[in-house]
């Protein structure tokens, strides 16, 4: 199956650390993507794992654990303009991305 | 270098009219898909071309329909619009759908906006 879960919101406090999960259930396995999305904007890729372990990019990290069907976003030193919608995808063997519903994060002063 | 543009930005349709969105990638790219993003849910696969053939289709009707141009460039069109159609409409390019999963990075143009009344 396709599905990818996440939490629907999620609310932080500036300067902080917030852990956006997402798990997902998918056969041909071609790799796991985060993108950001501000309202009425287009989505933007932030990151992709294709092992498991960690990517690193500035103030995002992702993580991926393949046998768990598992993924986090991390965001270090929030910052008011990290309001956004963070959408978990799965892409397939040379095919699409398929999303989850995404987590809408607001950041607080 | 620009980006993947899409028009119109907006439009405004009623129940049964047809649509037509268009999409430019990015220079080089040679493979665009399409996505459909009701509010408040994540963008839904509806059609992904390369070198102007069709490599995929998502779970969509018969009344979506699209093609790609020698030179990339993609239309999407819904025929007999209904009010669930009211959605963005993401094209999004990438080089090429095939290899490691880095090349299948979309870069999503800013969307049309339609809105069936």
């Amino acid at each position: 199956g396709q599905n990818i879960d996440q939490p629907t919101e999620m609310t932080a406090t500036e300067g902080a650390i917030v852990q956006i999960n997402c798990t997902y259930q998918t056969s041909g396995f071609n790799g796991l993507f985060w993108y950001q999305q501000h309202a009425g904007e287009a989505p933007t890729f932030l990151s992709y794992n294709v092992l498991d372990g960690l990517e690193e990019k500035g103030r995002f990290s992702s993580f991926l654990s393949r046998s768990k069907g598992y993924s986090y976003l991390l965001l270090k030193e929030l910052q008011m303009k990290d309001s956004a919608s963070y959408l978990c995808a799965v892409s397939r063997a040379g095919y699409a991305l398929n999303f989850g519903k995404g987590t809408s994060l607001l950041v607080t002063p | 270098d620009a980006g993947v543009t899409q028009s119109p930005t907006h439009l405004i349709k009623t129940r049964g009219q047809h649509v037509t969105l268009r999409c430019s990638p990015i220079s080089g790219h040679k493979s665009v898909s399409w996505y459909q993003q009701v509010l408040g849910q994540g963008p839904q696969f509806i059609f992904q071309y390369y070198e102007k053939e069709e490599r995929g289709r998502g779970n969509f009707p018969d009344r979506f329909s699209a093609r790609q141009f020698p030179n990339y460039s993609s239309e999407l069109n819904v025929n007999a619009l209904l009010l669930g159609d009211s959605a963005l409409y993401l094209c999004a390019s990438t080089l090429s759908p095939q290899g490691r999963a880095g090349a299948n990075v979309l870069t999503f143009g800013a969307g049309s906006r339609l809105t069936v009344l």
